[in-house]
């Protein structure tokens, strides 16, 4: 059975704090996407990556970056959290031409 | 690049009822569509695809049909149960690195 893993279903962390949010498949898939989702925006792109070590902006980066060291892995890190950041994660990772697989969510708190 | 918009929510109906949740959509070419359901406190899972005009996909009683003519995908049940309560999203793609999601619609079936 093909999957999405994230690391985390529920994480509560202090404002200011760094945060990593990691994302693992067993597909060999070239891209994964990081999302965030919140009640009445449905999901927005943060980052995605097509490749090791390659990562492109999504529609609301400011405030995260991520990193992409191995094809299998895709890491969200939230450089000093803030209470605006805290939301539903979701991870998700396809080829170029298939429907995209989803992690569980990470549903992060920041206090 | 691709846009959809999809048909606002929520939408509650009494089991058995008719379902129709509408999507319509704006991309360069033909690409693929798809339906994605998201049961609480999970992420996104496929419900059902269609890859080009005319085709029909389904799945779990779950019918969409692909119509170039209307640039539309709506999605249709003949007789929601309680177990369907959900958020459905509608997205065009991949097309290109992006998959675009729709808003989501939620839909509560009551006993």
């Amino acid at each position: 059975d093909v999957k999405v893993t994230q690391s985390s279903r529920y994480l509560v962390k202090r404002t200011g704090e760094k945060v990593f949010l990691e994302c693992v498949q067993d597909m060999d898939h070239e891209n994964m996407f990081w999302y965030r989702q919140d009640p009445g925006l449905g999901l927005r792109l943060i980052y995605f990556s097509y490749d090791v070590k390659m990562k492109e902006k999504g529609d609301i980066p400011e405030g995260y970056s991520v990193s992409r060291e191995k094809k299998e892995r895709f890491s969200l890190i939230l450089e000093s959290a803030s209470t605006n950041q805290t939301s539903m994660y979701l991870c998700a990772s396809r080829t170029q031409d298939t429907e995209a697989f989803f992690g569980q969510g990470t549903r992060l708190t920041v206090v | 690049g691709n846009s959809v918009t999809q048909m606002e929510g929520p939408v509650t109906l009494s089991e058995e009822a008719f379902l129709t949740i509408n999507c319509t959509y704006t991309a360069t070419g033909y690409p693929s569509l798809f339906w994605y359901v998201q049961y609480p406190g999970e992420g996104l899972q496929l419900l059902l695809k269609a890859t080009k005009a005319d085709d029909k996909g389904s799945n779990k009683g779950f019918e969409a049909t692909y119509r170039k003519e209307t640039t539309s995908f709506h999605l249709e049940k003949g007789s929601v149960q309680v177990s369907d309560s959900a958020v459905y999203f509608c997205a065009p793609g991949p097309g290109g690195f992006k998959t675009i999601f729709g808003a989501g619609t939620r839909l509560f079936v009551k006993a």
